[in-house]
């Protein structure tokens, strides 16, 4: 069965902190993604990654940055957390051929404070 | 860069009745629309999804339309039941680069017992 774990479904982190959300696919997939989900903007790219040591700057990759140092694990760093980070955070997986399916994980929820 | 827009924010039928959820894209280039159900506390998850060659998609009780021309695609689901009830996003896929998803702004579905 496919799976896309976040390390975390609820975080709560203090402004300033550097916070580090944990993505690990277990189908070998070239292609992760992370994402925001925010109500009424749908979902936004932040970062995406190709190969591993590979990152792109998806739309709205401000105050993240990302890491991809082995192929099932894709982290998303948030070097000094801010309250407009609050928000609910999404990893995907996606084979490298076009035209295929997306894998989420179940979010992680986090409030910066 | 690709834009989605997703039609109407918030949906409210009647159990058996149908509904339907619209969505235009920006560039075409994009070949591939997948359709993704959010269910509470879980991430999005592929429900049917159509290529540019093709326009019309069936599952049982959903069907996905795709007019290239006009750039718009549109979701329908059939004889509702209240396990419908949910946020539904439309997405695209360009075909060059590193074939990221565009989301829509999402769309919450209620069926009314």
């Amino acid at each position: 069965d496919v799976k896309v774990t976040q390390s975390s479904r609820y975080l709560v982190k203090r402004t300033g902190e550097k916070v580090f959300l944990e993505c690990v696919q277990d189908m070998d997939h070239e292609n992760m993604f992370w994402y925001r989900q925010d109500p009424g903007l749908g979902l936004r790219l932040i970062y995406f990654s190709y190969d591993v040591k590979m990152k792109e700057k998806g739309d709205i990759p401000e105050g993240y940055s990302v890491s991809r140092e082995k192929k099932e694990r894709f982290s998303l760093i948030l070097e000094s957390a801010s309250t407009n980070q609050t928000s609910m955070y999404l990893c995907a997986s996606q084979p490298g051929q076009a035209q295929t399916e997306a894998f989420f994980g179940q979010g992680t929820r986090l409030t910066v404070v | 860069g690709e834009n989605v827009e997703q039609h109407p924010s918030t949906l409210s039928v009647q159990e058996g009745d149908s509904a339907v959820i619209k969505c235009t894209y920006s560039d075409s280039a994009s070949n591939y629309f997948p359709w993704y159900k959010q269910e509470l506390g879980k991430g999005p998850q592929l429900i049917i999804d159509i290529r540019s060659n093709v326009g019309e998609k069936k599952d049982q009780r959903i069907a996905v339309t795709l007019n290239k021309t006009a750039k718009h695609f549109s979701l329908h689901i059939t004889e509702t039941q209240p396990e419908d009830s949910a946020v539904y996003f439309c997405a695209a896929r360009l075909i060059q680069g590193a074939q990221k998803l565009v989301f829509g702004q999402g769309t919450r579905l209620t069926i009314n017992p």
